[in-house]
């Protein structure tokens, strides 16, 4: 298994500013994954996190917009910048500990709920 | 692409009986993992039960259960005696052998046990 600390858990924010929020793993994983989950909605993925390489993001989602850092194997983080109403939502990291197996859970942070004022 | 669906956004369940969640899905992989994960309303995401596409038998892990009936596409999550801790979003997802370890989430079905 794997144990995800994920910082902060919740906070409100201004428009206009931004918010980075810290993942942290108990063991080294190769990717790491962020979601968002808008209110009363399903968990759509912003990116995927490598250790030394460029994160790539999925349609939609732009690095300008969500910048992502992987400084090393067992810690990433997810900035949500120039921040509107519509980023209201909650943001779960997650992590597949046997990287590469279809048939291994993934494991998730606690989630930040975001609300955006 | 892959794709799943849920199709009931909300169940009402008396509290003890059996429930069935609703899960379709979608994918020309042969190989995928189904998942079934539980979010109560702190926003964690628990994970239940897995059923990977080989696999012959239905998975169990204690009260849940997982109907996967492959050739209809479907992966249903059954929750016997149903408790009151079970009210909470649950969210069928899919990873395919060649999606790069993504998972695939369906838009959830909110579930109430009522006492």
């Amino acid at each position: 298994s794997a144990v995800i600390s994920q910082k902060p858990s919740r906070d409100i924010c201004q428009r206009g500013t931004s918010l980075t929020i810290q993942c942290q793993v108990d063991s080294q994983v190769t990717m790491m994954f962020w979601y968002r989950q808008q209110p009363g909605q399903s968990l759509t993925l912003i990116a995927t996190a490598n250790q030394g390489s460029e994160a790539t993001y999925e349609s939609g989602f732009v690095i300008d917009k969500f910048p992502i850092s992987r400084p090393n194997l067992t810690f990433s983080t997810l900035t949500v910048s120039n921040m509107s109403p519509e980023d209201s939502s909650i943001y779960l990291c997650s992590v597949d500990p046997w990287g590469g197996s279809m048939n291994t859970e993934a494991f998730f942070g606690q989630g930040t709920r975001l609300t955006v004022v | 692409a892959q794709k799943i669906t849920q199709t009931q956004p909300g169940m009402f369940v008396q509290e003890k009986e059996a429930v069935t969640l609703d899960c379709t899905y979608d994918t020309s992989d042969q190989s995928y993992g189904l998942f079934w994960y539980k979010q109560p309303s702190s926003g964690e995401m628990i994970f239940l039960i897995y059923q990977g596409s080989y696999d012959e038998q239905n998975a169990t892990e204690g009260r849940y259960s997982l109907n996967f009936q492959k050739a209809r596409k479907s992966a249903n999550l059954v929750i016997s005696a149903s408790q009151l801790g079970d009210s909470a979003m649950y969210f069928c997802a899919m990873r395919v052998l060649s999606g790069n370890e993504k998972l695939t989430f369906g838009t959830g079905t909110r579930l109430t046990i009522i006492p």
